[in-house]
């Protein structure tokens, strides 16, 4: 049984550039949330993805923006880099229960380094 | 808006000693869920446990147990007879029912270290 995964591992840009960081969630999941952990830091909340829709989002610009596929699969793409974009992006996928919150399983995450 | 706070950031203890993480919450809801996380030195954030605001009974599993009080809107964890493999950042997280997704707020979390 696959877990989630995440795509690249590792991530160098330049300031400026633009970013798109791939997850497959666990089999069985349909929903994806993104989160942004700098270092020292807890995990915040970018946004969540179901049915191919934006479904909750953070307190996050409209640089960060994502999509949902079909396979359930998500893409998170950041425009306009930062310096303080750097931190390590982690994928969680969960299965929607209308009147629960499941847990959501964590991917081992894309580490972005901008320079 | 709903908080988390893990007041102490780092703990470090000998094997075999019992150690407790703090963790206490802000929520308007009335409905919620509190959940505690492991990260290990790899990175990926591993579940540990899962309560919701209803059910205030005291879990245990293994060498780990979970306190839950909503008078005092805490919701720590206990290490029992703490090993090496215990060293990791530990969260805790909150989410509400009432939003329109799933999303976790979590704390800045607590690094715990044990030596040998």
């Amino acid at each position: 049984d696959a877990g989630v995964t995440q795509s690249p591992t590792h991530l160098i840009k330049t300031r400026g550039q633009q970013v798109t960081l791939r997850c497959s969630p666990k089999s069985g999941h349909d929903t994806v949330s993104w989160y942004q952990q700098a270092l020292g830091q807890g995990p915040q909340f970018i946004f969540q993805y179901y049915e191919e829709e934006e479904r909750q989002r953070g307190n996050f610009p409209d640089r960060f923006s994502g999509h949902q596929f079909p396979n359930y699969s998500s893409e998170l793409n950041v425009n306009a880099l930062l310096l303080g974009d750097s931190a390590l992006y982690l994928c969680a996928s969960s299965l929607a229960y209308r009147d629960n919150s499941y847990e959501q399983y964590f991917g081992p995450g894309t580490r972005l380094t901008v320079t | 808006a709903q908080k988390v706070t893990q007041a102490q950031t780092e703990i470090s203890v000998v094997e075999k000693e019992d150690v407790t993480l703090d963790c206490v919450y802000e929520t308007r809801d009335t409905t919620y869920y509190l959940f505690w996380y492991k990260q290990p030195p790899s990175g990926e954030l591993v579940f540990l446990i899962r309560r919701n605001s209803f059910d205030e009974q005291n879990e245990i599993s293994g060498r780990y147990s979970w306190n839950f009080q909503k008078s005092t809107s805490s919701f720590n964890f206990t290490i029992t007879a703490s090993q090496v493999v215990d060293s990791a950042v530990y969260f805790c997280a909150l989410s509400e029912a009432g939003q329109a997704g799933t999303a976790l707020i979590f704390g800045k979390g607590t690094t715990l270290s044990v030596s040998s």
